[in-house]
């Protein structure tokens, strides 16, 4: 079963522009993390954040939790040709011994030159 | 530092045949997970090695199973296959267990078709 649920299913927007992405889950979870993936490729790890952490940014990303909500947000700002990829939020339960995620279904980005 | 690297990338099997998958992990990663991502889908967790150990399982039956090996490679074997097991295999390996925050880091993955 599917935790994350991102929004939109699809974005596209012109280069330059912010594009945000949301990801809403349903449990109690130790982090999310977010994940990008070329087409067919594997996926990359972008940004992790804790559940005690609300704010954290790493270059031209930037992700929000709010746990009271059960919803994050990942901002790419100045968004490039090159950004075009799906992104994954994916959880961590709090409960369970493994170190097991579970991703939502993604958004695929396209950013246009 | 060499990254995650699977085998084969590509693999067409018939209904029934049975197919096993390779993965090497990070060096310096003594966990490995494996996950199946069906078209459109995001990644589904299947299971999770630690120490040649199972540690962890998704909801996958059980002609679904895998091996760790001291080098921390692994292995992932489907019996049986079924038309729906076509997907996207990853494999990700993770380091030391420091606690339950560390990133997964994937390889390139298998395409599997099951015709």
């Amino acid at each position: 079963s599917q935790q994350g649920e991102e929004d939109p299913q699809a974005l596209s927007i012109q280069e330059g522009e912010n594009a945000t992405m949301n990801c809403s889950y349903k449990t109690s979870i130790n982090n999310l993390q977010w994940y990008r993936q070329n087409s067919g490729r594997g996926l990359v790890h972008l940004i992790l954040i804790r559940s005690n952490e609300r704010e954290k940014h790493s270059g031209r990303l930037r992700v929000t939790l709010d746990t009271s909500k059960k919803s994050s947000s990942l901002l790419i700002t100045a968004s490039r040709a090159a950004d075009t990829a799906s992104y994954f939020c994916a959880t961590e339960e709090a409960q369970g011994g493994s170190e097991k995620l579970v991703f939502g279904k993604g958004t695929k980005l396209t950013v246009n030159p | 530092e060499t990254g995650v690297t699977q085998s084969p990338t590509h693999l067409i099997k018939t209904r029934g045949q049975q197919v096993t998958l390779r993965c090497s992990s990070q060096s310096g990663h003594n966990t490995v997970s494996w996950y199946q991502q069906a078209l459109g889908q995001g990644p589904q967790f299947i299971f999770q090695y630690y120490r040649e150990e199972e540690n962890g399982r998704g909801n996958f039956p059980p002609r679904f199973s895998g091996l760790q090996f001291p080098n921390y490679s692994s292995e992932l074997n489907v019996n049986a296959l079924e038309l729906d097991d076509s997907a996207l295999y990853l494999c990700a390996s993770s380091g030391l267990r420091q606690g339950y925050n560390s990133p997964l880091h994937f390889g390139n993955g298998t395409r599997l078709t099951v015709t």
